[in-house]
């Protein structure tokens, strides 16, 4: 497809796990973002990337997330002893001339 | 620090009527204030954009009203189908970082027949 594709689309997962989403942009976009949106809520910027690197961490909640796209494009957004209150749906989206186009998301739900 | 408010939470309006958002912010810095619109399990999509160097911006049935001196802005859905039922963000960004967005908290819109 031609969208921003995340996978996996849902994850469930226990309490001091770790895990990883993957974010896909559309072909071509230079600009990656991750969002993440809890229930109820408009979605909270996390961290951008122009090219290889994070341009702007300042969203990331503490050192329990990181996030890399090491070529230019596929983006992985990394977890670390998850908490409950990190349960939310997690959004990429990717953009070439501004205008932001989001994938559908990863729900992650941390028991 | 909430930096944009979003208002009403949630909206019924009925077939053929005029649904109206609004939202407000607290930066006087923000320069880019879009729209999003958020079906159910689908990541939001950018409806309609505008920069305070005008008031209003039209495109087909949805209006953006922007007041500078009052640092608001709101949404007008003319003639809304039940095809717009959906939850819609406004948001705001700096000069330089287009994309890097401050989302408002969401209004739930249904559009009753």
């Amino acid at each position: 497809g031609a969208g921003v594709s995340q996978t996996p689309s849902n994850k469930v997962t226990e309490k001091g796990k770790y895990v990883e989403l993957r974010c896909d942009p559309i072909s071509g976009h230079t600009a990656l973002y991750w969002y993440r949106q809890s229930l109820g809520q408009g979605p909270e910027f996390l961290i951008y990337f122009q090219g290889t690197g994070a341009a702007d961490d300042s969203g990331l909640p503490n050192d329990r997330f990181f996030a890399v796209r090491p070529e230019g494009s596929v983006s992985t957004l990394k977890i670390q002893r998850t908490e409950r209150g990190d349960s939310a749906v997690y959004l990429c989206a990717s953009s070439q001339t501004g205008e932001l186009f989001f994938g559908e998301g990863s729900r992650l739900t941390v028991l | 620090q909430q930096q944009v408010k979003q208002s009403p939470q949630s909206l019924i309006v009925q077939k053929g009527g005029i649904s109206i958002i609004n939202c407000a912010y607290e930066n006087t810095a923000f320069d880019y204030f879009p729209w999003y619109q958020q079906f159910p399990g689908k990541g939001p999509a950018l409806l309609i954009a505008i920069r305070p160097d005008v008031s209003e911006k039209k495109e087909g049935r949805f209006t953006i009203s922007f007041n500078k001196s009052a640092k608001q802005f709101s949404l007008h859905i003319m003639d809304s189908q039940p095809g717009d039922s959906a939850t819609y963000f406004c948001a705001a960004s700096f000069a330089g970082t287009a994309s890097k967005l401050t989302f408002g908290t969401g209004t739930r819109l249904q559009v009753t027949l």
